[in-house]
C-alpha cells in the first residue's frame, strides 16, 4: 500500500539555524511530491513540487529550498531560518493511477525562536 | 489566476444542527474540487470530491455538488457531531500537474454539545 512519512514530527530551531525536513513515500514510483506550509491562522501555500528526481519548482520566492535526491525522498531545506519561517509543513504526494487529488504526511510543527 | 475563496470562520454549531460551508471558485478551465479537513495538530485528510460539473461527492455524512453555473462547491452536512470539529479547506486542481492543488483559506468549525 502507498504510505507517506514525514518527520520530525516538531522542532524548535533557533534563528539563523539551518533546516532539514524529509519527507519519504513507500508504495509506488516516479510520484509528483509536494511541500505546503500553513502559516498561523492561514491557508495552505505550495512552496515546492517535484515530477522526478532532481526536478524541483517553486512557487515563491522565499528563504527555503527543497531537493529530491532519490524517487521516492522530497527534502526542505534552508541554510539560515527566519522568524517568518515558523509553521507547519505538509508534505504531500501523488502516484500515477490515482485520481487528481494529493494525499498529505502528518506535518511538521516548525518553530524559529 | 486560479483561486479558490471559502467562507471564514469560526463557525460554531451545536451537536445536530446543520452545517453549510460556502465555496466558490475562478478558474480557467474545468477543475476538480475537493474538500479536506484537518483536525488539531494533524495533516490533511481528503473528505470528498468531484471531477466534473453536476457531480456530488459524499463521506462521512457530508455532500458536495459541482455547481459549473454558479462555480461553487459547498459543503453540507445534516446532523453534525463534536468529532466534525476541525478546520475544512476547500480546493480546485485543472490537472496540468498531477496532485498540484490550490486551497482555500480554510474554515474552522467548533461544534459544541
Amino acid at each position: 500500500s502507498q504510505t507517506i512519512h514525514q518527520w520530525p514530527a516538531t522542532l524548535v530551531q533557533p534563528v539563523g539555524s539551518p533546516l532539514s525536513l524529509e519527507c519519504t513515500v513507500e508504495g509506488t514510483s516516479n510520484p509528483n511530491l509536494y511541500w505546503y506550509r500553513q502559516a498561523a491562522g492561514r491557508g495552505l501555500q505550495l512552496l515546492f513540487y517535484s515530477v522526478g528526481i532532481g526536478q524541483i519548482s517553486s512557487e515563491v520566492p522565499q528563504n527555503l529550498s527543497a531537493s529530491r535526491p532519490q524517487d521516492r525522498q522530497f527534502i526542505l531545506s534552508s541554510k539560515k531560518l527566519l522568524l517568518s519561517d515558523s509553521g507547519f509543513y505538509l508534505c504531500a504526494w501523488n502516484w500515477e493511477g490515482r485520481g487528481p487529488e494529493a494525499f498529505f504526511g502528518q506535518g511538521t510543527r516548525l518553530t524559529v525562536v | 489566476g486560479d483561486s479558490v475563496t471559502q467562507m471564514e470562520g469560526p463557525v460554531t454549531l451545536s451537536e445536530e444542527a446543520f452545517l453549510t460551508i460556502n465555496c466558490t471558485y475562478t478558474a480557467t478551465g474545468y477543475p476538480s474540487l475537493f474538500w479536506y479537513v484537518q483536525y488539531p495538530g494533524e495533516g490533511l485528510q481528503l473528505l470528498l470530491k468531484a471531477t466534473k460539473a453536476d457531480d456530488k461527492g459524499s463521506n462521512k455524512g457530508f455532500e458536495a455538488t459541482y455547481r459549473k453555473e454558479t462555480t461553487s462547491f459547498h459543503l453540507e452536512k445534516g446532523s453534525v457531531q463534536v468529532s466534525d470539529s476541525a478546520v475544512y479547506f476547500c480546493a480546485l486542481t485543472l490537472r496540468v500537474v498531477r496532485g498540484k492543488l490550490q486551497f482555500g483559506a480554510g474554515t474552522q468549525v467548533v461544534v459544541t454539545p
